[in-house]
């Protein structure tokens, strides 16, 4: 398996300009995340789905920011409109549903506002 | 879950062991420790867990104190690859399904 796959590795946009941000996780995991990291707060999880289902979306910092995820194969998250301070490194991470596994993640969306 | 202490930074030798110490007082009986680690510009990756018992893998090992307040990761023989931030989390057995990462501490592999 390739692991998870995240698209595009970069982003640069303008400010106001709506982003999507994709996620395909490992084939046969039911669990996926998304995490935003920046210098100033580390490594934050965002939301969580299992089985395609949003379950804890606490993380989600307002309501410029959303996630979906139609298929067990693939993800989106998106945020319009975009502001400079959402600046940060995104990653999705997968796993099976089995208690105590581990959680792999991708390589990460570098995403600069400008 | 609980949360985990760890000293920002730490240097070691490259070819000797690295020891880092993680405290988590607070832990609860059905919560685990797991270690993650980070090297620059990559997404974090899974190095070991454990409930009690002392664990071993390919690549480290990880030492529970018999009360479960602290754990010590190893990594036996440090190579200048293991220069990255290392992450000890504590979750529950059951339940919310979500790692909560702290600062960790920053390993640098001195050559």
């Amino acid at each position: 398996d390739a692991g998870v796959i995240q698209s595009p590795r970069h982003e640069v946009t303008e400010m106001g300009q709506e982003v999507t941000l994709r996620c395909k996780p490992i084939s046969g995991h039911n669990s996926l995340f998304w995490y935003r990291q920046t210098m100033m707060r580390g490594l934050e999880l965002l939301i969580y789905f299992n089985n395609n289902v949003p379950i804890d979306d606490s993380g989600m910092p307002e309501d410029r920011f959303s996630a979906k995820m139609p298929n067990a194969s693939f993800s989106t998250l998106k945020i319009q409109p975009s502001e400079p301070r959402d600046s940060a490194v995104y990653f999705c991470a997968s796993k099976t549903q089995e208690m105590n596994t581990e959680a792999f993640f991708g390589q990460g969306t570098r995403l600069t506002v400008v | 879950d609980a949360k985990t202490t760890q000293p920002p930074s730490m240097d070691c030798a490259e070819g000797r062991a690295a020891n880092l110490p993680c405290n988590h007082s607070t832990i609860s009986g059905n919560e685990y420790v797991y270690w993650y680690r980070q090297i620059h510009s990559q997404g974090p990756q899974y190095i070991i867990h454990g409930l009690k018992n002392n664990e071993t893998n390919e690549m480290a090992s990880l030492i529970i104190t018999e009360d479960r307040k602290s754990s010590t990761l190893i990594l036996p023989h440090a190579t200048l690859r293991d220069t990255a931030v290392y992450y000890c989390i504590v979750r529950a057995y059951f339940g919310n399904e979500k790692l909560t990462f702290g600062t960790g501490t920053r390993l640098t592999i001195i050559p």
